[in-house]
Formats: C-alpha cells, sequence, structure tokens
C-alpha cells in the first residue's frame, strides 16, 4: 500500500532553516511528482510547491519563491522540503503529498510535521 | 485571503444534500478542469474526494459528486451522514506563478 512518511516535529529559532523529509513506499517513486502543502494553526491550506521525482522539474509558489527548496532522492524513495530564514508565521503542520497521475490532485498523504518557530 | 472563495460553513441534517461552493477566475478554476475537492478530520491529514471536477478516486463514495459551471466548481454530498462532518478544501491548478491554489476551507456540520 502507498505510505508517505514524514520527518518528526521541529522546534527553529527565526532566522534559522528546516529540512523535512518524506519517504514513500508502495509504487514506483519516480511515477509521481511529490507537491507539499502547509497549514498554520487554525488556518487553511497552502500549497508550496511541486517537484517531478523523474527529473527533478520544480515549481514554487511565488509567496515561498527563493526561501523554500525542494529535492528528491531516488536510491531511497525520499523527498525533501529545505525551508530557509524561517518566520514566526512559518509556524505550521507541512504536509507532502502525491500527485494523482497527470493531474494536480494529491492523492495520498504524509502524516504530517509541525514545525514550530519560537525563540 | 485565499485564492478561491469558499462559504466558511454549511450545515445540514442526516439524510439531506449539500451543496459547497468554490469561486474562482478565467485564470484558474474556469479555465481549467483542475478542480478537485479534499476532505479533513480535525488534526488529520486531507484526504482527496474529487479530481478533474467530477472524478471519484476508488474508495470514495458515490455520495459525495462534483461540477463545475463558468468561474465556479461545487461539491454535493447526498444523504448526509454524521461522518460527513469535516472541513472540505477546494484547489485548482492555476495559470498564474502560482500553479495551484487552495479555497480557504468549508466546515460542514452535520445537525
Amino acid at each position: 500500500q502507498v505510505q508517505l512518511v514524514q520527518s518528526g516535529a521541529e522546534v527553529k529559532k527565526p532566522g534559522a532553516s528546516v529540512k523535512v523529509s518524506c519517504k514513500a513506499s508502495g509504487y514506483t517513486f519516480t511515477n509521481n511528482g511529490i507537491s507539499w502543502v502547509r497549514q498554520a494553526p487554525g488556518q487553511g491550506l497552502e500549497w508550496m510547491g511541486w517537484i517531478s521525482a523523474f527529473n527533478g522539474l520544480t515549481k514554487y509558489a511565488q509567496k515561498l519563491q527563493g526561501r523554500v527548496t525542494l529535492t528528491t532522492d531516488t536510491s531511497t524513495s525520499t523527498a525533501y522540503m529545505e525551508l530557509r530564514s524561517l518566520r514566526y508565521d512559518d509556524t505550521a503542520v507541512y504536509y507532502c503529498a502525491r500527485g494523482y497521475g497527470d493531474s494536480v490532485s494529491l492523492d495520498y498523504w504524509g502524516q504530517g510535521t509541525l514545525v514550530t518557530v519560537s525563540s | 485571503q485565499s485564492a478561491l472563495t469558499q462559504p466558511a460553513s454549511v450545515s445540514g441534517s442526516p439524510g439531506q444534500s449539500i451543496t459547497i461552493s468554490c469561486t474562482g477566475t478565467t485564470s484558474d478554476v474556469g479555465g481549467y478542469d483542475y478542480v478537485s475537492w479534499y476532505q479533513q478530520y480535525p488534526g488529520k491529514a486531507p484526504k482527496l474526494m474529487i479530481y478533474d471536477v467530477s472524478n471519484r478516486p476508488s474508495g470514495v463514495s458515490n455520495r459525495f459528486s462534483g461540477s463545475k459551471s463558468g468561474n465556479t466548481a461545487s461539491l454535493t454530498i447526498s444523504g448526509l451522514q454524521a461522518e460527513d462532518e469535516a472541513d472540505y478544501y477546494c484547489s485548482s491548478y492555476t495559470s498564474s506563478s502560482t500553479y495551484v491554489v487552495f479555497g480557504g476551507g468549508t466546515k460542514l456540520t452535520v445537525l
């Protein structure tokens, strides 16, 4: 069965960086893209970016351009999201999710990783 | 402010039907058939309920259906059940630099 397992919760200081991992299993990793979506406490979903696990092509939300980098390691079927220059309003649960075929829909999601930015 | 507009809340009684709207522009909802709907319970990851406007993934109840007219997409839940009480989000491909946008979410209450 398809599973996306994310790394554990993080607490970071303002200005620091965080890198969240997302290990995929149960399917051929390079057949689907991976998107990252975050959700601030009590707020809605925010799309952050997408990466093709096949060729590494990326697309980023304009709001985060320059601060976020998505990468993959096909040898371990793992996707990574790095966010730099953290601010208090980056405090959120960060999700990875698998792209559904050629659609922009997301059919399998990780369990979420809470990133807290606090001094 | 979210790019797609959803009502903050809707409610219905068991057995009834409800519809949640999702309004965008010609750059997103109205221009492409790439609207998705997600269900999210508190503290849980979202679940895909509808993709590409009106398609249900395997395993999703046929009580859930999607449609689109102009710049507004809709999610209809028929035969409302207590377990349907959750937050619902729409999303769409957008030709803007953002690529994908979400609605602000709608809280469904089953009375």
